[in-house]
Formats: structure tokens, sequence, C-alpha cells
């Protein structure tokens, strides 16, 4: 098994432009999620899926969106990038999404807005 | 308000020299506390969770122990290669999000 996966590992955009965040697991996990980690600080929720075409906001949504087709995937759209996007975002996914359920994460993308 | 924090932010050590990382929670409803090792570049992997107050878990030279405030994770005669970020997280009855303490930053020198 491969786990999470996320794609790209880094990406440097200007400010107004756009991308897609990849993420994938390959565990069958009902429940994905995006977080973004700054320094110095916790990681932040920024949108949750508990299964395929259900999804719902985090903490921190705003300037983002997200998408759940298959139970695989679950991409990260960023729209207008701003330099307080500047983050490294991960992915995590989890069985139940139960308050003791262990997350399980991809490795990170790191992006920075300039 | 629901808060985790860990201290110290940052913390060196000798190899050999124990140690113990901190988190302390204020929130309603404790239903698990984990502890994630955070290595440079990649995502936190998954050490520990503990339930109640009282209940202990080891993983080798590391042992997570509970309260109803706090949890301590010990670290006993480190080595370099467990130098890494250590994050806490709490999951709670009301909440189906985790709080997340910031990090320790351990560092081993040979």
């Amino acid at each position: 098994n491969a786990g999470v996966t996320q794609t790209p590992k880094f990406r440097i955009l200007k400010i107004g432009q756009s991308m897609t965040l990849q993420c994938a697991q390959d565990m069958n996990h009902n429940y994905m999620y995006w977080y973004r980690q700054d320094p110095g600080m916790g990681l932040k929720l920024i949108y949750y899926s508990v299964g395929a075409g259900i999804t719902d906001k985090g903490e921190v949504p705003n300037g983002y969106n997200v998408s759940r087709s298959t139970t695989e995937d679950f991409p990260l759209r960023l729209e207008l990038a701003a330099p307080s996007q500047t983050s490294v975002y991960f992915c995590a996914s989890t069985s139940s999404g139960g308050p003791t359920d262990t997350q399980y994460f991809g490795p990170g993308t790191r992006l920075t807005v300039l | 308000e629901d808060q985790v924090t860990q201290s110290p932010e940052a913390l060196r050590l000798q190899e050999g020299e124990s140690s113990s990382l901190n988190c302390s929670y204020t929130v309603s409803g404790l239903r698990g506390l984990f502890w994630y090792r955070q290595d440079p570049g990649k995502g936190p992997e998954f050490l520990f969770t503990l339930y109640s107050a009282g209940e202990e878990k080891e993983k080798e030279r590391l042992k997570a122990t509970l309260t109803k405030k706090e949890s301590f994770l010990h670290i006993t005669a480190p080595k370099p290669e467990d130098s890494a970020t250590y994050l806490c997280a709490v999951g709670m009855d009301s909440n189906y999000q985790l709080i997340w303490g910031a990090g320790t930053k351990l560092i081993i020198k040979p």
C-alpha cells in the first residue's frame, strides 16, 4: 500500500494564479482531510470529506475549494492565490472519522505564493 | 476555548540524556490524545493514542502518559535518530476536528 500520496511536492505560484493540490489514498478510507501547517502553529483544518460527494468546511476554508468524486481522491483547489496561502499543505485520511481514530498523513506540498 | 499547548518549543539534548515533552490541554470531553512524530519535509507519523487519565503507552525509547490536564512524552536515553518535531493532538466529544498543538522540536546531539 502506498498510503496517502500528494502531488506536487513543491510549487511556486504568482499572486492571482490558481492550482490544484492532488491527494489520493489506497486504504479505502471514508474520511479525508486537508490541513495547512504554518511555522509555530498547530495544524489547521481547511476542508474535510466523509465520503464521495460529501465535503464540509473546517476551521480555515477561505480561498480554497474541494471536491470528492471518488473514495480515493480528494483534490484541493486554490483560486486567486495570495501570499497568505504560503504554507505546507497536508492531506490525511482515516477510516471512521471519530475522535479516537488515527489519521494517516501524506508527505505534504510546500507552496510559496509570490 | 478548546486549546492544546506544547512545551518547550524546542529542546536540545545530548545523546543519552533523558527528558520529557509536555502537552497541556483545556478541552471539553476528551476522547483521545494523540502523539505524532514529524521529520523535516515529511508528514506527521502516528505514535500513540491515549484515552483516559492514568494510561501509559511505550514504544522503544518513548513513553506517553496522560493525566486529566496534560500528557507527557518521556524519552529515555535518546539517540540522534530521535530528533524530530513531536506533535500532540486532542479529539473531543463535541467536535469531529482534532485540536493540534504547535509541536516541540527535539534535537539530540551525538
